[in-house]
């Protein structure tokens, strides 16, 4: 069974630049969540997708925005990118969404972003 | 909204030592709380959760525990080993919340030979 699968991996931007990222969740998982990952800050929630739609918003600004598609798949996008948005995206999928209970996330490997 | 609190930051223990990974949060409708253990440069991965009703769980060498009334709950790693070195994150999720989790900023654990 293939796991979450995050492109692309490394990738470098400058600043005012914008940026979409993917993610393939695990095969049946309906559930995408996406996290931001910096030295010192821990894993920051995103936001979370389940059924096309936006289930969960974290404290970001509106620079960030995702979606999700019909299987399951879902993109990220940073428009108008800061030094500060330098960061590891992680990707996480779940057969459930988040509010029916115990939300047992299986990462992927993660979208390096460095912005110049 | 939900906050989680880790602690110690850094911590560096002998091999065969034991190793304790404190964390509190503060809604108190939380009922999931899961430890995630991420290697350098690898994806974090579950080890080990609780939930609200229990009080403590065991796997191995690894356990939680949970104190509901004082909303704090524990890692311990018995017979740590260089293979345990990693950094450590706990969570937490509260349905008031949407259920989504919110994690600790990490403990980064060094097992030393």
């Amino acid at each position: 069974k293939a796991g979450v699968t995050q492109t692309p991996r490394y990738l470098i931007k400058t600043r005012g630049q914008q940026v979409t990222l993917s993610c393939s969740p695990i095969s049946g998982h309906r559930s995408v969540s996406w996290y931001q990952q910096t030295p010192g800050q821990g894993l920051q929630f995103l936001f979370e997708y389940f059924s096309e739609t936006q289930r969960n918003k974290g404290n970001f600004p509106g620079r960030f925005s995702g979606r999700q598609f019909s299987n399951s798949r879902s993109e990220m996008n940073v428009s108008t990118l800061e030094l500060g948005d330098s960061a590891l995206y992680l990707c996480a999928s779940s057969p459930r969404e988040s509010g029916s209970g115990a939300n047992v996330l299986t990462f992927g490997a993660g979208s390096r972003l460095t912005v110049l | 909204g939900e906050n989680v609190e880790q602690h110690p930051s850094t911590l560096s223990v002998q091999e065969g030592d034991s190793a304790v990974i404190k964390c509190t949060y503060s809604d108190s409708a939380s009922n999931y709380f899961p430890w995630y253990k991420q290697e350098l440069g690898k994806r974090p991965q579950l080890i080990i959760d609780i939930r609200s009703n229990v009080g403590e769980k065991k796997d191995q060498r690894i356990a939680v525990t949970l104190n509901k009334t004082a909303k704090h709950f524990s890692l311990h790693i018995t017979e740590t080993q260089p293979e345990d070195s990693a950094v450590y994150f706990c969570a937490a999720s509260s349905r008031n919340q949407g259920g989504k989790l919110i994690f600790g900023q990490g403990t980064e654990l060094s097992v030393k030979p």
